[in-house]
């Protein structure tokens, strides 16, 4: 069946615009994670979904990213006010129900490059 | 918080060889223990992953081992191809959290 989709597969904004990045999950999936990949460094988690409602938002670096999911389903990331130092690719995950031992399946993940 | 330490970061062998890549961890609640492969351009993918209560797991040429006394855990490739080269991460997850916290990687590259 169908994986994890991301879009765009690359983003390239100017310094200071907002972006906004799609994540579409595994149906049936409940649970989904947004990470980031810095270059040469793992993976840096930034915020879980439970459905709709998002119970850790602890990674998010600052208040000009934010998150959210509707109808269970599509998730979208913003950036505003984009910097430099946000260039990274964009992780998404999903897993069935979020617990314990969930396998969490990742998508191709999305460039985003800040001039 | 929980955090993973992975070593080698790059590890070269020769094809037929064994690769070997170890992990630890600070959290002794982690509890669940993945290991994903990156190919240039696209994400993580899930190869083998290891529950708190099982020593080892197997997967053909694949296997990982846990030492929960010790915290640390280490993935096993044998009989590498130069498919296998990629990037290779562990991770560890809490019993009490949601994330997964990932190593730095490690890129394996198999010679022919």
């Amino acid at each position: 069946g169908a994986g994890v989709s991301q879009s765009p597969s690359n983003k390239v904004t100017e310094k200071g615009k907002d972006v906004e990045l799609r994540c579409d999950p595994i149906s049936g999936h409940t649970a989904l994670y947004w990470y980031r990949q810095s270059l040469g460094q793992g993976l840096e988690f930034l915020i879980y979904f439970q459905g709709n409602s998002a119970p850790d938002k602890s990674g998010l670096p600052s208040d000009r990213f934010s998150a959210e999911r509707t109808g269970g389903s599509v998730s979208t990331l913003t950036i505003q006010r984009t910097q430099q130092e946000d260039s990274a690719v964009y992780l998404c995950a999903s897993s069935v129900e979020g617990s314990g031992a969930d396998t969490q399946y990742f998508g191709p993940g999305t460039r985003l490059t800040v001039l | 918080g929980e955090n993973v330490e992975q070593h080698p970061s790059t590890l070269s062998v020769q094809e037929g060889d064994s690769a070997v890549i170890k992990c630890t961890y600070s959290d002794s609640a982690s509890n669940y223990f993945p290991w994903y492969k990156q190919e240039l351009g696209k994400g993580p993918q899930l190869i083998i992953d290891i529950r708190s209560n099982v020593g080892e797991k197997k997967d053909q040429r694949i296997a990982v081992t846990l030492n929960k006394t010790a915290k640390h855990f280490s993935l096993h490739i044998t009989e590498t191809q130069p498919e296998d080269s990629a990037v290779y991460f562990c991770a560890a997850r809490s019993n009490s959290g949601y994330a997964l916290n990932f190593g730095k990687g490690t890129s394996l590259l198999v010679t022919p």
